[in-house]
Formats: structure tokens, sequence, C-alpha cells
């Protein structure tokens, strides 16, 4: 199992521009999680989804932010318009959703926007 | 409401000291603990887990016990090496499915 892909690694924009991160979930998994990570605020929980529906978006920091799933094993982390203060290291990770069974974490995206 | 509460860093140590990082949880229902570790770079990764009462997870000389009574779930090693030197999270997971963090402690080992 090639475990959770995420890409791009890392991306470099201009205030204003459109973003969009992937990501592909492990085989047989029905929950998908996106954080996103700061020196900051640390590690903080934008949006998670079970059987492809958004069950919280609590997290998720305005309407700026948009995440979809399009099918069971694929994600994506829309920002539009970016912003400065959005430049973080957003991961993704996805469970079996069991409450035994840890979360599997990709290697995330660090988002620079400048 | 669900939150983990982990010991503040940074933690600093020689190599060979004994570690101990102390977490605390409050949980609605019955709740799985889960250590995890990030290296620079890289997202977390699984380190052990317990997932009952008095169970003890363990994995590359970290343990950790679920203690009910206290709602801990204290990290522990005996002898930390320079390639331990990671962050490390404390997390439960309840029958909702949702994941609870805290908010990390660093360690950085010396030679």
């Amino acid at each position: 199992d090639a475990g959770v892909i995420q890409s791009p690694r890392h991306e470099v924009t201009e205030m204003g521009q459109e973003v969009t991160l992937r990501c592909k979930l492990i085989s047989g998994h029905n929950s998908l999680f996106w954080y996103r990570q700061t020196m900051m605020r640390g590690l903080e929980l934008l949006i998670y989804f079970n059987n492809n529906v958004p069950i919280d978006d609590s997290g998720m920091p305005e309407d700026r932010f948009s995440a979809k799933m399009p099918n069971a094993s694929f994600s994506t982390l829309k920002i539009q318009p970016s912003e400065p203060r959005d430049s973080a290291v957003y991961f993704c990770a996805s469970s079996n959703g069991d409450r035994n069974s840890p979360l599997h974490f990709g290697n995330g995206t660090r988002l620079t926007v400048t | 409401g669900d939150s983990v509460t982990q010991m503040e860093g940074p933690v600093t140590l020689s190599e060979e000291a004994f570690l101990t990082i102390n977490c605390t949880y409050t949980a609605t229902g019955y709740p799985s603990l889960f250590w995890y570790v990030q290296y620079p770079g890289e997202g977390l990764q699984l380190l052990l887990k317990a997932t009952k009462a008095d169970d003890k997870g363990s994995n590359k000389g970290f343990e950790a016990t679920y203690r009910k009574e206290t709602t801990s779930f204290h990290l522990e090693k005996g002898s930390v090496q320079v390639s331990d030197s990671a962050v490390y999270f404390c997390a439960h997971n309840t029958n909702a499915g949702k994941s609870t963090f805290g908010d990390g402690t660093t360690l950085t080992v010396k030679p």
C-alpha cells in the first residue's frame, strides 16, 4: 500500500491566486481529514468526511476555503483567493473510521503565499 | 468537551536519559488512545496505541499505559537516542470517529 498521497509537496503562489491541494486516500478507508499545521497555531482540524459526506467543517477558516470528495478515494482542498496568512503545511489523513484505528497521514503540502 | 493536554515543550535530553511526556485527556464515552511521532518534513505516524483501560502500548522502546482512573496516557522511554528527536502528539478517538490531538511536544536529544 502506498499510503496517503498528497500533491504537490510544495506550492508557492501569489496572494489572490487560487490554490488546489490534492489527496489520495488509502484504499478501503472511508474517513478523510484535512489538517493545517503552523508554528503559531499547531495542528488544526479543518474538515473531515465520512463516506464522502462532510461531517464537521467547523474548522474551515472562512468561505475562501472549500473541500470536496468527488469519489471515495480522492479529495481536494481549495483556497480562493489565497492570502499570506494561509501559508502553512496542509496534511490530509485517512482512516477506516473505527475507534481503534489510527489516522494515516500524508507527507503534507507546504504552501507559501507571497 | 473532548480534549487532550500534553506536557509543554520543548524537552531537551542527553542521549541515554529517561523520557516522560505527560498526557491527560477528557472524552465523552470510552476513547482509544494514541501517540504519534512527527519527524522533520514528514506527516504524523503512529507510534503506539491502547484501546482499553490498563492496556500498555509499546513500540521502538517507547511505552504508554491507558490509565482510566487518572485519564492519562504518559509516554516513556528508558534510554533515548539522538534519532528519537521529533515532535510527539498524544491523541484519542471517540466512538464518533473523530480524533482529538494534543498540541505536540518537541523532543531534542543531544549526543
